[in-house]
Formats: structure tokens, sequence, C-alpha cells
């Protein structure tokens, strides 16, 4: 167990739909992460948050836009969902030195499927 | 543009031998490589990181190598255990966004399978 808590495990919904990812860091952890795994694909980064502020943002789409709460929670709001949207989504938490060795820790994973 | 390619999908290894699992780049400007671990239903797991300015990087049974002149690093496992198997990500960073190397690039993994 990570300590990276993501919710829902699985979701499936239909196009043009809306869905939002939860994702709770770890204990103490101010950095979050989102990652998308497409089918065949590796991991590619999303964009990441440092204490409530956007701090890098990689190819996340216009439909995509997350944030990070007070409480350091994070969320993932997808948007006009497309099939090609289907994939694993995945959180990550990492401590500040993390931040310059890439040690991340992850969550299990949101599954959305678009049908 | 693949940036980190691992060209292996899978590779199978008797259980005590040697696992090797490869990685290319292509990126000059990476400064820092990773290895993850990744289960079935889990989240990946962090396993071993090298700096740039090292060529090689132990922990245990897990050795990573890296030669920057090929542009290539390498993951070894000796001796290799059934619990080994999985799904191993190569990453990389760079420093682009005020320290932060979080922002990995990940290969598409290569499948480990040890047989007992």
């Amino acid at each position: 167990d990570s300590g990276v808590t993501q919710t829902p495990k699985h979701l499936i919904t239909a196009t043009g739909q809306r869905v939002t990812l939860r994702c709770s860091p770890r204990s103490g952890d101010l950095s979050v992460y989102w990652y998308q795994q497409s089918l065949d694909q590796g991991l590619q980064f999303l964009i990441q948050y440092y204490n409530g502020e956007e701090r890098a943002k990689g190819n996340i789409l216009e439909r995509f836009s997350a944030q990070q709460f007070p409480d350091l929670h994070s969320e993932l709001n997808l948007s006009s969902l497309e099939l090609g949207d289907s994939a694993l989504y995945f959180c990550a938490s990492s401590t500040d030195r993390g931040l310059y060795t890439g040690e991340l820790f992850f969550g299990e994973g949101s599954r959305l499927t678009v049908l | 543009d693949q940036q980190v390619k691992q060209n292996s999908p899978s590779l199978s290894v008797q259980e005590g031998r040697i696992s090797i699992l490869n990685c290319d780049y292509t990126n000059s400007m990476f400064d820092y490589f990773l290895w993850y671990k990744k289960y079935p239903a889990e989240g990946p797991t962090f396993l071993i990181s090298i700096s740039s300015i090292k060529d090689k990087n132990e922990d245990g049974r897990f050795t990573v190598f890296l030669n920057k002149s090929a542009k290539h690093l390498s993951l070894h496992i000796v001796p290799s255990q059934p619990g080994d198997s999985a799904v191993y990500f190569c990453a990389a960073s760079y420093d682009d966004v005020g320290g932060s190397q979080g922002n990995l690039i990940f290969g598409k993994g290569t499948k480990l399978s040890v047989k007992p």
C-alpha cells in the first residue's frame, strides 16, 4: 500500500460525458502528479501540483483540468469524453526530496472506460 | 516521438538466473533515470534510480548501469526470483521546471516472467 488513495477504481461512462477522478496523497506529501496509461502506451505525464499551485504541465488535453485543494487532495476533471480517453489514470505523490529524485508513490489507478 | 524506449515487450528467465532489462533514450538532456516495477492491479512502485553523473548504482539484487555515450541503461536482477515477475518501466527526467524531476517520461514497459 503506497498510501496514495484514488477513487473511483473503475468508471464506465458514455461519450460526451464528464467525470471527476479523486486522489488523496500520502500524508505529508505536498506534490501530486497525474499520469495517463492508455492501451499499449507507457505512462504519460499530465500535470503536477505542489501545495495547491500548478507546477508543471505535460500532454494534458484542454478538455481535461485538475486542481489541488487546501487539504492537498486533488481532482482530475475529464469532460466531453471521447472513446480514446479510455485509459488507466494514475495519481502519484512525492516528498520534497522526490521532486529532485523522481521517486513517486503511485496510487492503484482509476480505470475509465468510455463507451 | 518516443524519448524512452524499451524494445523488448517481454522477457522470460529461469529462477536463480540473471534478468537483464534494457532501455534506450534519445534526449541527451536527461539527467536522472529510474526503474519502476508494476504488478497487476497495482500502481507502479519505485525500484532504483541513477543520476547521469554515475554509471552504476546497486541496491541488493538490483543494479542499474548507465552508458551515456550509447544513451542506454540496463537493469540487472541477480538472482531472479518468481516474485520479481512484473512489468518493469524505465523512466527518465530532466530539470526543466524549477528543480522538479517528477515529470517522468516512461517507456512502455517490459514484462518479466521468472519461472520456478
